[in-house]
């Protein structure tokens, strides 16, 4: 089983849509959720990062861990099309830094 | 503050050769870490440096290499360059590294190998 696993879409939402991008992963000891979003030829930009369970709001963007099922989330609301990119959950897990799903390529349709 | 620094952005080798990559961190970050990214495996982890020194390396043959200079300066180092190697390498500053630190990403270099 991989440490994190992610959809890889791709998603295509409406302008004004709630999205919802999850990743799953393996190991219950996990303290530490990242989200990156990559435009496309550009390097991962941090997005959101949270500390244990629970939400995080910052903006039209939601982190939110649910430990207990091992899977976390990103909500964004409102989606605008300058949100088309791909959406990245990373974990640092034992002596790597981060361990990244594969990414879900969001599109926002105007 | 500068983001972090990569060069070159572009670069087209035949197999066989060598490359060096270049990375600047972002200022008073003192950890740098590489990763190769590619559409089917996606972002895998090279190695992290931290003070000149490596602290951790992924799970990537003895041809992929790195340094990190006195002044946080990392550069990373592929020989026998292979056609797999083609890809986006990335790399991270952190102002610690290891757990709990956020990192930062450059643009990437983009290789590809002929």
């Amino acid at each position: 089983q991989k440490e994190v696993e992610q959809d890889p879409g791709p998603l295509s939402v409406p302008e004004g849509a709630i999205v919802s991008l999850n990743c799953t992963y393996s190991n219950s000891a996990f303290q530490y959720f990242m989200w990156y979003r990559q435009y496309s030829r550009k390097g991962p930009e941090l997005l959101m990062y949270t500390y244990s369970s629970g939400n995080k709001e910052d903006g039209r963007f939601t982190a939110q861990v649910d430990k207990s099922s091992k899977y976390i989330s990103l909500f964004i609301r409102d989606s605008q099309p300058s949100d088309s990119a791909t959406y990245l959950c990373a974990i640092p897990s034992g002596n790597t830094p981060l361990v990244f799903g594969k990414g879900t390529r969001l599109s926002v349709i105007a | 503050k500068a983001g972090v620094t990569q060069t070159p952005r572009y670069l087209i080798k035949t197999r066989g050769q060598q490359v060096t990559l270049s990375c600047s961190p972002i200022s008073g970050h003192r950890s740098v870490s590489w990763y190769q990214q590619t559409p089917g495996q996606g972002l895998q982890f090279l190695f992290e440096y931290f003070s000149e020194t490596q602290r951790n390396k992924g799970n990537f043959p003895g041809r992929f290499s790195g340094r990190q200079f006195s002044n946080s300066r990392s550069e990373m180092n592929v020989s026998t360059l292979e056609l797999g190697d083609s890809a986006l390498y990335l790399c991270a500053s952190s102002p610690r590294g290891g757990q709990g630190y956020e990192q930062y990403f450059g643009p990437g270099t983009r290789l590809t190998v002929t």
